[in-house]
């Protein structure tokens, strides 16, 4: 079956870009009607989707971040990647990654990787 | 953004008892939505996809109804591994946006 594992920093300095990726196993990343996703969680708190890259590659992204987000797919390495520039303390989160079949919700997540932001 | 507000935010119960879990959208959403659990540390789990799909593997005590703007999570009977905190989602509108969360405690 499916799995995802997120990788990238847990610390991050203040207006740094911060990079993430996340690996998809047991199956292509390009293969079905899929959605790959970024969702993060801050602490405490509850769920904000962040965006997503389709298998066809277009993408869509919570307009509240747009201004600074960038999702890209590597087909190579069967991996999605999350960009957030000039970060904040705002930006404290658990990130996760999650797969979305079809606008019909998001049956496989990533364990989740804690991103602080400090400098 | 489509606002989702479930009601109510944490919830008493003890093993046994029938849980009911209400969202609502600020607009209509059709069938458009999802529920989820997660557990401490732990990421969402989808529970359940277009208001009342069932996902492969989740117990039968779950059910999901509603269109439009109301939309009800039930769990009809209680387990101790039901403690946990419930999200609704929807994807009918971008951005996608969740609930605040119902906390399931024991009583």
């Amino acid at each position: 079956q499916v799995q995802l594992q997120e990788s990238g920093p847990g610390l991050v300095k203040p207006s740094q870009t911060l990079s993430l990726t996340c690996t998809v196993s047991g199956g292509s990343i390009i293969s079905g009607r899929y959605y790959w996703n970024w969702i993060r969680q801050h602490p405490g708190r509850g769920l904000e989707w962040i965006g997503y890259i389709s298998t066809g590659g277009s993408t869509y992204y919570n307009p509240s971040l747009k201004s600074r987000v960038t999702i890209s797919v590597d087909t190579s390495k069967n991996q999605f990647s999350l960009r957030l520039n000039s970060m904040t303390s705002a930006d404290t989160a658990v990130y996760y990654c999650a797969r979305d079949v079809q606008f019909r919700g998001m049956d496989v997540w990533g364990q989740g990787t804690t991103v602080a932001v400090s400098s | 953004d489509i606002q989702m507000t479930q009601s109510p935010s944490s919830v008493s119960a003890s093993v046994g008892d029938r849980v009911t879990i209400t969202c609502r959208a600020s607009q209509g959403i059709s069938s458009w939505l999802a529920w989820y659990q997660q557990k401490p540390g732990k990421a969402p789990s989808l529970l359940i996809s277009a208001t009342s799909s069932l996902q492969s593997g989740v117990p039968s005590r779950f059910s999901g109804s509603g269109s439009g703007t109301d939309f009800t999570l039930t769990i009809s009977s209680l387990q101790p591994e039901d403690f946990a905190t419930y999200y609704c989602q929807q994807s009918s509108v971008f951005p996608w946006t969740f609930g605040q969360g119902t906390k399931v405690e024991i009583k």
